[in-house]
């Protein structure tokens, strides 16, 4: 089946560091790919998507590139800030309406 | 704006409890979710519903039941609270199309004593 493979945390980082999380996938046929971010005490929310390989998402400074070819979808920053720090979650949403999450992966971003 | 909304943050019942975990949405969405979400083991899907008095199991639909009588609502009723769900539920929903993006609900702290 589907799954998702994201590096663990938690990932510790300075103000205007930058950042890579890691993503990486298994999936059959041609899936769209999310990450979606958690602030303390917050449900998920959608922080960017990529629906087709080499397509990048982008949103308040974040990306990702769908690489087909090393099936990986990883989110990088180039400055984080304080109010980053958040869990990160990598999915992947292939035939049907259920997606495959991964573990998350905590930021902590001190000042 | 569009919205999920779940009925309450943070609550606490007692061991035999029955318990109902209510979640709305405003976006006229066909599916919705529930999920609870523990440390280190991350999201896990306990029930889907993909249209009005559809249900699917999940991964842990084990002590747990749910109802949608009405597209825009889906229920998760716990039949007799355990200690051992004790947890964060989060419920979603989302387009009736594959490959569709989830939109959340905060989510509620469910403490069981």
């Amino acid at each position: 089946g589907d799954s998702v493979t994201q590096m663990e945390g938690p990932v510790t980082l300075s103000e205007e560091a930058f950042l890579t999380i890691n993503c990486t996938y298994t999936a059959t046929g041609y899936p769209s790919l999310f990450w979606y971010v958690q602030y303390p005490g917050e449900g998920l929310q959608l922080l960017l998507k990529a629906t087709k390989a080499d397509d990048k998402g982008s949103n308040k400074g974040f990306e990702a590139t769908y690489r087909k070819e090393t099936t990986s979808f990883h989110l990088e920053k180039g400055s984080v800030q304080v109010s980053d720090s958040a869990v990160y979650f990598c999915a992947l949403t292939g035939g049907s309406y259920i997606p495959t999450f991964g573990r998350g992966t905590s930021l902590i971003v001190h000042p | 704006d569009v919205k999920v909304t779940q009925s309450s943050r943070y609550l606490v019942k007692r061991t035999g409890e029955k318990v109902f975990l209510e979640c709305v949405q405003d976006m006229d969405h066909e599916n919705m979710f529930w999920y609870r979400q523990d440390p280190g083991l991350g999201l896990r899907l306990i029930y889907f519903s993909y249209d009005v008095k559809m249900k699917e199991k999940g991964d842990i639909p084990e002590g747990y039941s749910v109802s949608r009588e009405k597209k825009e609502r889906f229920s998760l009723i716990l039949e007799s609270a355990s200690t051992n769900q004790t947890s964060m539920y989060l419920c979603a929903s989302s387009l009736g199309q594959v490959r569709s993006e989830q939109f959340f609900g905060p989510g509620t702290r469910l403490t069981v004593l």
